[in-house]
């Protein structure tokens, strides 16, 4: 069966450590592959995007992953700060001309100061 | 900046009535989806729409339908709720040229009685 697992248990981390957070999927092929960062009672806010042909992409402090051969993407906060502290979501896009996202259920970060 | 509006962000309805959820976003977006977002189970895709009066089931369609008149807004219809549709809905727009970036919109919180 198709799935997209994301670490359920929240992230715990002391500020100014690196946060990594994974995205892993099963019978899933897809064109590229977003993060998104999710406040409480917010909607998704889009963070990166890496296509399936970019192994690594960054923004900033924001560093993204991505192997189509282990099936996993690997998000990484460096020098992390209380204000990180959300929901992170990642979502696979199986076509390029649909926009059609299937997304995770996503992990919750705690950056303590 | 784009904007994804929605009618309301919380709304307490009674089983069996017909429940409206809108969304309007500014940016002339060909695509809107739908969402409901439920502890542990992520993003579900409800419907989305590529373009005016087109519209096409997403995973989960099952209980709501979809209008889609004008470029701008997307409607949400439940029919005749019941408890099991108290969730946070979540609309989304998404350029059809790129496809990609979804911008969402701050959640519509519905509790049916």
């Amino acid at each position: 069966s198709q799935k997209i697992e994301q670490n359920s248990e929240a992230l715990n981390i002391q500020e100014g450590k690196t946060a990594t957070l994974t995205c892993n999927y099963t019978n899933y092929s897809p064109a590229y592959l977003q993060w998104y960062r999710q406040d409480p009672g917010r909607g998704p806010v889009f963070l990166l995007l890496i296509r399936e042909n970019e192994k690594e992409k960054r923004k900033e402090r924001l560093k993204v992953t991505f192997d189509t051969t282990l099936k996993q993407s690997l998000f990484h906060i460096t020098a992390s700060q209380p204000a990180d502290s959300a929901t992170y979501l990642c979502a696979l896009a199986l076509s390029s001309n649909t926009g059609k996202l299937i997304f995770g259920q996503g992990t919750t970060l705690q950056v303590k100061p | 900046d784009v904007k994804v509006t929605q009618s309301s962000r919380y709304l307490v309805k009674r089983t069996g009535e017909k429940v409206f959820l809108e969304c309007v976003q500014d940016m002339d977006h060909e695509n809107m989806f739908w969402y409901r977002q439920d502890p542990g189970l992520g993003l579900r895709l409800i419907y989305f729409s590529y373009d005016v009066k087109m519209k096409e089931k997403g995973d989960i369609p099952e209980g709501y339908s979809v209008s889609r008149e004008k470029k701008e807004r997307f409607s949400l219809i439940l029919e005749s709720a019941s408890t099991n549709q108290t969730s946070m809905y979540l609309c989304a727009s998404s350029s059809g040229v790129t496809h990609e970036t979804q911008y969402f919109g701050p959640g519509t919180r519905l509790l049916v009685l």
